[in-house]
């Protein structure tokens, strides 16, 4: 079963405008990663959170995690076209013995 | 860029044939994963690799087989196809020392099986 969820699965928005897309976990974790996929190229990493972090910060991300609320937000401001991808969250937890355990995703389109 | 090539890139097969998947570093990173992502599903892992010789199932290892007999390549065997197994597969590495810490992926093969 999927650890992470994304919502929403899909958003579209115009560019300029900030994205935001959240993820939601079952169990406590060690940390928690981004990842960015352009339609049919391989992920990208964007940012890794730790379990002891509650914000971090890379370029136009910003990524939050609520661990009493098993959930985390990725904001990507000021979007721009070129952010038009598929967003994945993947959580690190013990009980799957330290792997990736990845969510279905959110799709985001920028229009222009 | 961690130096991640896949071969083939894309692959047509039949049911029932052999097909072996190919993922190759540049770099002599110790961890190595095979997985396959699906509409709907996110990224599943199928097997995973953390030194030569050594390698442990995934989540859907059902159907698959892997080596890796060199650090720099890791191999995805399916020993008897199946419409099932037609997915995009991806492998991906892991550069820091910890299992727990970024991945960076491959290209991806498009696998149809007919």
């Amino acid at each position: 079963s999927q650890q992470g969820e994304e919502d929403p699965q899909a958003l579209s928005i115009q560019e300029g405008e900030n994205a935001t897309m959240n993820c939601s976990y079952k169990t406590s974790i060690n940390n928690l990663q981004w990842y960015r996929q352009n339609s049919g190229r391989g992920l990208v990493h964007l940012i890794l959170i730790r379990s002891n972090e509650r914000e971090k910060h890379s370029g136009r991300l910003r990524v939050t995690l609520d661990t009493s609320k098993k959930s985390s937000s990725l904001l990507i401001t000021a979007s721009r076209a070129a952010d038009t991808a598929s967003y994945f969250c993947a959580t690190v937890y013990q009980r799957s013995n330290y792997q990736l355990i990845w969510g279905a995703g959110t799709k985001l389109i920028i229009k222009p | 860029d961690a130096g991640i090539t896949q071969s083939p890139r894309h692959k047509v097969t039949e049911t029932g044939t052999p097909v072996t998947l190919r993922c190759h570093q540049t770099e002599n990173h110790r961890y190595m994963y095979w997985y396959r992502q699906d509409p709907g599903h996110g990224l599943r892992l199928i097997h995973y690799s953390y030194g030569v010789k050594d390698t442990d199932k995934g989540e859907v290892s059902d159907g698959y087989s892997v080596s890796r007999s060199k650090t720099e390549d890791f191999l995805l065997t399916l020993e008897s196809a199946t419409s099932s197994q037609t997915s995009v597969y991806f492998c991906a590495i892991s550069v820091a020392a910890s299992v727990t810490d970024t991945q960076y992926f491959g290209p991806g093969t498009r696998l149809t099986v007919l």
